[in-house]
């Protein structure tokens, strides 16, 4: 299995809901991590688990909160979100190497719509 | 402070034939990673190729090429012989040192049309 699912593949909420992306990987990597890309611009991390750990939380509002019950599946839990805050958000995977030639190529899912109302 | 810089926000190719698609960085680690990851209108980001900063020799994975010029700080990609399915947008990306590091950036990304 070398792919990496998100669920849903598109959502619509208000500002008061509460909501949950899913992100689940079966390659054993250690490493997954949560992207937000607006329409034309590039992935711009948002946060970063290692061994089911938060390693790099880049400055997200708190009304994202991220999480990681397992080395399979990452969460994202949204809660109060504002209209600039419609996306795709990305999940993606990658091994941690601490040696050799650390590729690190990362496993990108198909993403998630965001559609905040 | 690291950068990616992609300065072609569009290109044409007829299909059959060869494009190049420019990338420079700005870092001031020795050790780095180099990606180019292409994005289909899906969204689903998929991995062309990778070249590490010590790697003497180009990359290559298929059609896929990196023409890696390391005093010049560039890393353009060459797609031979394109096919219609390679219309997407494409990002070069950088991740700083070679082990365990997690934060990449990527660049603003090329939009490539084939031409039949």
């Amino acid at each position: 299995d070398t792919e990496v699912t998100q669920t849903p593949k598109h959502l619509v909420m208000g500002m008061t809901n509460k909501k949950s992306l899913k992100c689940e990987q079966h390659m054993g990597h250690r490493a997954m991590y949560w992207y937000k890309q607006k329409a034309k611009k590039p992935p711009e991390l948002m946060f970063v688990y290692s061994y089911e750990k938060l390693s790099i939380n880049e400055s997200v509002p708190s009304r994202f909160s991220p999480e990681c019950p397992n080395s399979s599946l990452l969460n994202l839990h949204l809660h109060a979100l504002q209209p600039e805050d419609s996306a795709l958000y990305l999940c993606a995977s990658s091994q941690v190497r601490t040696s050799g030639r650390a590729i690190n190529e990362q496993f990108f899912g198909p993403g998630t719509r965001l559609t905040v109302l | 402070a690291q950068k990616i810089t992609q300065t072609q926000p569009g290109m044409f190719v007829q299909e059959k034939e060869a494009v190049t698609l420019d990338c420079t960085y700005d870092t001031s680690d020795q050790s780095y990673g180099l990606f180019w990851y292409k994005q289909p209108s899906s969204g689903e980001m998929i991995f062309l190729i990778y070249q590490g900063s010590y790697d003497e020799q180009n990359a290559t994975e298929g059609r896929y090429s990196l023409n890696f010029q390391k005093a010049r700080k560039s890393a353009n990609l060459v797609i031979s012989a394109s096919q219609l399915g390679d219309s997407a947008m494409y990002f070069c990306a950088m991740r700083e040192g070679l082990y365990g590091g997690f934060k990449t950036i990527f660049g603003a990304g090329t939009r490539l049309f084939v031409k039949a």
